[in-house]
């Protein structure tokens, strides 16, 4: 069945660093990825959608990179501000994970 | 113009009640879906639709049952609701079955008491 992990479950720095959010499953299947944030009380936000065929996708200060072979995908943030808190989501084929709940403090 | 539109946006109701949960999207997609997320927040998928026809039946109480009488709709109707109903219901959309592209509502917020 499949599942998916994503690394740190919680991260909490200072504003302006760059980071890296991590997201694993557990098939290799030929599937596009798509990262979301949802902030508190709200709906999902698509941030970036990697087509299967592709191995990474850029919007602003977001860079997400898909690795079939490994499972993984990363979701880098450049410069990151108070408004990127939120929680983090990488489904795959309609599983979610946990999320990564990132807190970015001024 | 909202492109997957939920209604109500909040829902409160009593214990054996029947209440019924709109969704609506307007972007030509071919699929959609219902998640429930809990109070530890995990999302989890409770029913896909595709082309009106029932895709994914997750582990789902009888109580719910999806209606979708278009492609453009797919609503979620829940018989005698339990306390454990409570939770914030999201429908969403996709252009084709798991691949990715989806949309997401607002959510409907359920409680029961």
């Amino acid at each position: 069945k499949q599942e998916v992990t994503q690394i740190p479950a919680a991260l909490s720095v200072p504003e302006g660093e760059n980071l890296v959010l991590n997201c694993s499953f557990t098939d290799s299947a030929i599937y596009n990825l798509q990262w979301f944030r949802q902030d508190p009380g709200k709906g999902l936000t698509s941030l970036l959608l990697i087509q299967s065929s592709q191995r990474e996708q850029t919007s602003g200060r977001l860079n997400a990179s898909l690795d079939k072979s490994s499972g993984r995908s990363t979701l880098y943030i450049a410069a990151s501000q108070p408004g990127d808190s939120a929680t983090y989501l990488c489904p795959r084929k309609l599983v979610f994970g946990q999320g990564t709940r990132l807190t970015i403090n001024p | 113009d909202t492109a997957v539109s939920q209604t109500p946006k909040y829902l409160v109701t009593q214990m054996g009640n029947d209440k019924s949960i709109k969704c609506e999207q307007n972007l030509g997609h071919d699929t959609m879906y219902w998640y429930k997320q809990d109070s530890k927040k995990f999302l989890k998928i409770m029913f896909s639709y595709n082309n009106k026809e029932l895709i994914i039946n997750e582990t789902v109480p009888n109580r719910f049952s999806p209606k979708s009488p278009d492609k453009a709709h797919l609503n979620l109707h829940i018989n005698s609701l339990e306390l454990g109903d409570s939770a914030v219901y999201f429908c969403a959309s996709s252009q084709r079955h798991r691949e990715g592209g989806y949309t997401f509502g607002s959510g409907t917020r359920l409680t029961v008491v």
